[in-house]
């Protein structure tokens, strides 16, 4: 199984909401991933976790906070987010953070925000 | 910093085609280079993984070279079909520490029956 599952499909949530997007995985992989795809651009890196801790930031503002509970599940919870904010939010997953690890990527969530 | 390139921008080809698609990275301290298929709205499917030590990898009708010297890799489809059509990014993953995938920003393609 090399799937990586990502909900909702699309969301879209005003200013002041709260909200948060799941991924999941299930290949025993020790790092996970959230990126941001902006239209026609290729995705920006935004969060690396590796056993479960944070390891990267790419100085990603605060109204965005990544979870990682256990080795499977990934969380982003979104706080008073900006117009700007909306994209395509993939996350995606690696057997280790370090070295030439492959890759898969999640469907994505599709964020607009109003 | 590492940069990666992508050439064309965007590709139209009568169906049955082989095509080439380029790939073209400044730094050659390199772990991998991946190459991804994106159909619009949605995620990234991984095609081919080439390890810095590898010169090719092939999957039934892709094929991916790697010279890691000169800092380019190309994606050979044989035989296009209009399913293929679909942005195709390539991406590379440094061996500075504290990186990740660093992305090029993708080839368009449309294959027309």
């Amino acid at each position: 199984d090399t799937e990586v599952t990502q909900t909702p499909k699309h969301l879209v949530m005003g200013m002041t909401n709260k909200k948060s997007l799941k991924c999941e995985q299930h290949m025993g992989h020790r790092a996970m991933y959230w990126y941001k795809q902006k239209a026609k651009k290729p995705p920006e890196l935004m969060f690396v976790y590796s056993y479960e801790k944070l390891s990267i930031n790419e100085s990603v503002p605060s109204r965005f906070s990544p979870e990682c509970p256990n080795s499977s599940l990934l969380n982003l919870h979104l706080h008073a987010l900006q117009p700007e904010d909306s994209a395509l939010y993939l996350c995606a997953s690696s057997q280790g953070w370090t070295g030439g690890n492959e890759q898969f990527f999640g469907p994505g969530t599709r964020l607009t925000v109003l | 910093k590492q940069e990666v390139t992508q050439i064309p921008a965007a590709l139209s080809v009568p169906e049955g085609e082989n095509l080439v698609l380029n790939c073209s990275f400044t730094d050659s301290a390199i772990y991998n280079l991946q190459w991804f298929r994106q159909d619009p709205g949605k995620g990234l499917t991984s095609l081919l993984l080439i390890q810095s030590s590898q010169r090719e990898q092939t999957s039934g009708r892709l094929n991916a070279s790697l010279d890691k010297s000169s800092g380019r890799s190309t994606l050979y489809i044989a035989a296009s079909q209009p399913g293929d059509s679909a942005t195709y990014l390539c991406a590379v993953r440094p061996r500075q520490a504290g990186t990740a995938l660093i992305f090029g920003k993708g080839t368009t393609l449309s294959v027309s029956s």
